[in-house]
């Protein structure tokens, strides 16, 4: 199974809105509405911040949105704050019934 | 609130095996709403998931790892496990249990494993 793609990098202001893609396949992302998204800082466990696509965890600030369309998975972030800046993982549910991840995204916040 | 623990060696050496218990507290793993997770990240890199299990003992593996691992559930103990034979450098990482929803993964604070002679 191929890894999700992501842009490696992303950055923007603080304030400013970014979205970062997810694109896979009709086998995965495009078939299932089974994507979810990670925020990881250095040296701690990724945490989830959209699951089902666009459904929030309790705690999770409304900044954070999700959404499909097709193939491809997006993330967005409104509002930009200093403590966004982390890298950012999607997942998706595969029609082998596994699981698989994008190989991630670094956000900088300028 | 669940919390999940890993726990294991921290080195192993190249050709053997790799064993690490979860230990979930704060919730039953008989649940039939979860199934239980293990997730490795290499350093530097994006995280895999290595395989699924629910606590009947269903279990769902990465195709790439197959042969090489096998998870397993001690209900009685509320805990699962992972077992990877003929390791090899390249399955350094942190390795990660978690319970799963749907896409909902909620993650354990992870253990580093390195594999070195």
């Amino acid at each position: 199974q191929s890894a999700l793609t992501q842009p490696a990098s992303v950055s923007g202001s603080p304030g400013q809105s970014i979205t970062i893609s997810c694109t896979g396949t009709s086998s995965d992302v495009g078939g299932y509405n089974y994507v979810s998204w990670y925020q990881q800082h250095p040296g701690k466990a990724p945490k989830l911040m959209i699951y089902d696509v666009s459904n929030r965890p309790s705690g999770v600030s409304n900044r954070f949105s999700g959404s499909k369309s097709g193939n491809t998975a997006s993330l967005t972030i409104s509002g930009l704050q200093a403590e966004d800046e982390a890298d950012y993982y999607c997942s998706s549910f595969t029609s082998s019934t596994t699981w698989v991840f994008g190989g991630g995204t670094k956000l900088t916040v300028l | 609130q669940v919390q999940l623990q890993e726990s294991g060696p921290g080195l192993v050496k190249p050709s053997e095996t790799l064993s690490l218990i979860c230990s979930v507290s704060g919730g039953s793993i008989r649940s039939t709403s979860y199934y239980w997770a293990w997730i490795r990240q290499p350093p530097g890199k994006g995280p895999e998931w290595i395989g699924s299990i629910y606590y009947s003992g269903s279990t769902y593996y990465n195709p790439s790892l197959k042969s090489q691992v096998t998870i397993s559930v001690d209900t009685s103990k509320n805990q699962f496990s992972l077992r990877m034979n003929s390791v090899t450098a390249a399955d350094t990482a942190v390795y990660y249990c978690a319970r799963t929803s749907g896409s909902n993964f909620y993650w354990g604070q992870g253990t580093l494993v390195t594999v070195s002679s």
